[in-house]
């Protein structure tokens, strides 16, 4: 079953823009990750949290947790055209398993 | 930098036949993970990989329709047996490589079967 919740399920920005992913999820976590695919290929790694941070950034990239409510949020700021793609978070166990969520379209616009 | 090669990238089967996925990591690791991608849905779990142990499956799968092999510490093959086109996905391996946060994936297997 999937982790939980994301949204929106689509997103459509302009370029220069900032974009906000959220992630919701259900079960206990050792870490939520963020990935991305673009076009139906692999998925490429692009930021973990681990339960016990709040907040972490690299590069346009911050990402948030928050482990009362169960929340993740994923901002890429300064969106460029080459940033389109499905955005999917991921709950990590300590055992290695990974629990995806139903992922968000962004569509970043020249 | 350390990757995992998939194949093959993609094939069109008939019902009724079986394929085979091979994923080859250049490092070793304990445990890789195969996953499947339904068409416009998001990954789920398939089973679990360990070298020199049976799989360990999620609900739902089961290893006569989706046996896995682990004869080593980079390498795994998944086969999606009696195939239907309900078996049509993306199916994709991972692993978790030495000094890296998150997962690294396969570049995936897109299946058609028709």
């Amino acid at each position: 079953s999937q982790q939980g919740e994301e949204d929106p399920q689509a997103l459509s920005i302009q370029e220069g823009e900032n974009a906000t992913m959220n992630c919701s999820y259900k079960t206990s976590i050792n870490n939520l990750q963020w990935y991305r695919q673009n076009s139906g290929r692999g998925l490429v790694h692009l930021i973990l949290i681990r339960s016990n941070e709040r907040e972490k950034h690299s590069g346009r990239l911050r990402v948030t947790l928050d482990t009362s409510k169960k929340s993740s949020s994923l901002l890429i700021t300064a969106s460029r055209a080459a940033d389109t793609a499905s955005y999917f978070c991921a709950g990590g166990t300590s055992y290695g398993k990974l629990t995806f969520g139903q992922g968000t379209i962004l569509t970043v616009h020249p | 930098s350390a990757v995992i090669s998939q194949k093959p990238s993609r094939d069109i089967c008939q019902r009724g036949t079986s394929l085979t996925i091979q994923c080859q990591v250049d490092s070793q690791v304990t445990m890789m993970f195969w996953y499947r991608q339904q068409p416009g849905q998001s990954l789920t779990l398939i089973a679990t990989a360990n070298q020199g142990s049976e799989a360990t499956y999620e609900s739902g799968f089961v290893i006569d329709k989706f046996p896995i092999s682990r004869p080593n510490l980079t390498f795994s093959t998944l086969t999606v047996s009696n195939m239907s086109p309900e078996d049509s996905s993306i199916y994709l391996c991972s692993a978790n490589l030495r000094g890296r946060d998150g997962y690294t994936f396969g570049s995936g297997t897109r299946l058609t079967v028709v």
